[in-house]
């Protein structure tokens, strides 16, 4: 299994909040995606990057962003929690073989009160 | 604009039989298409992929279909076990994008004992 874990696994905070998720990776690889999943949507992407500094949108992106200061450490935040951000957050990481292939995180699930 | 469709939300099926699972993409420049499994409260894990040039890859139980003039892909789960119960997400990558995912909004398979 892919070493990606995820920070907090739960977290209830108040509309109008900012809230940080951090996705940690001991696989030294390059490429991290952030994605939300809700009921009938699958998995949408939020941000990804592509290095560290190197981020770019998905095509949910509103009201989120992401930094990378170091290889191992994607972090999403909400500047300000709406109701409508309460979802479960994957992270995931490309393949080192087979760039395609990613590998997700346990997720976290956040509600926003 | 979803690029990537999975028609049917939900299959049952019975222990032993078949199962298949349809998903439908419009973007005939993908590269690469994967199947995803999801338990309760876990990440996605990667199951099976093929290429666009391909037309089927096997992997033990799990065969995946590409019909590149359909759009169409399909995954057969033969012979189906109550283990299989999970989501599963089909999902298409444009290698030339950052090796970004695509998903349809999965398919609940419950396998009946």
């Amino acid at each position: 299994d892919a070493g990606i874990t995820q920070s907090p696994r739960h977290k209830v905070t108040e509309t109008g909040t900012p809230v940080t998720l951090r996705c940690h990776q001991t696989e030294n690889h390059r490429y991290m995606y952030w994605y939300r999943q809700d009921p009938g949507h699958g998995l949408r992407l939020i941000h990804y990057s592509y290095g560290v500094k190197d981020t770019d949108k998905g095509e949910v992106s509103d009201g989120y962003s992401v930094s990378r200061s170091k290889t191992e450490d994607f972090l999403l935040t909400l500047e300000s929690a709406t109701s409508s951000q309460t979802s479960v957050y994957f992270c995931a990481i490309s393949g080192r073989e087979r760039s395609y292939e990613q590998y997700f995180g346990p997720g976290t699930r956040l509600t926003v009160t | 604009d979803q690029q990537v469709k999975q028609n049917s939300p939900s299959l049952s099926v019975q222990e032993g039989r078949i199962s298949i699972l349809n998903c439908d993409y419009t973007n005939s420049m993908f590269d690469y298409f994967l199947w995803y499994k999801k338990y309760p409260a876990e990440g996605p894990t990667f199951l099976i992929s093929i290429s666009s040039i391909k037309d089927k890859n096997e992997d033990g139980r799990f065969t995946v279909f590409l019909n590149k003039s359909a759009k169409h892909l399909s995954l057969h789960i033969v012979p189906s076990q109550p283990g299989d119960s999970a989501v599963y997400f089909c999902a298409a990558s444009l290698l030339s994008n950052d090796y970004k995912l695509s998903f349809g909004a999965g398919t609940t398979v419950t396998v009946r004992a």
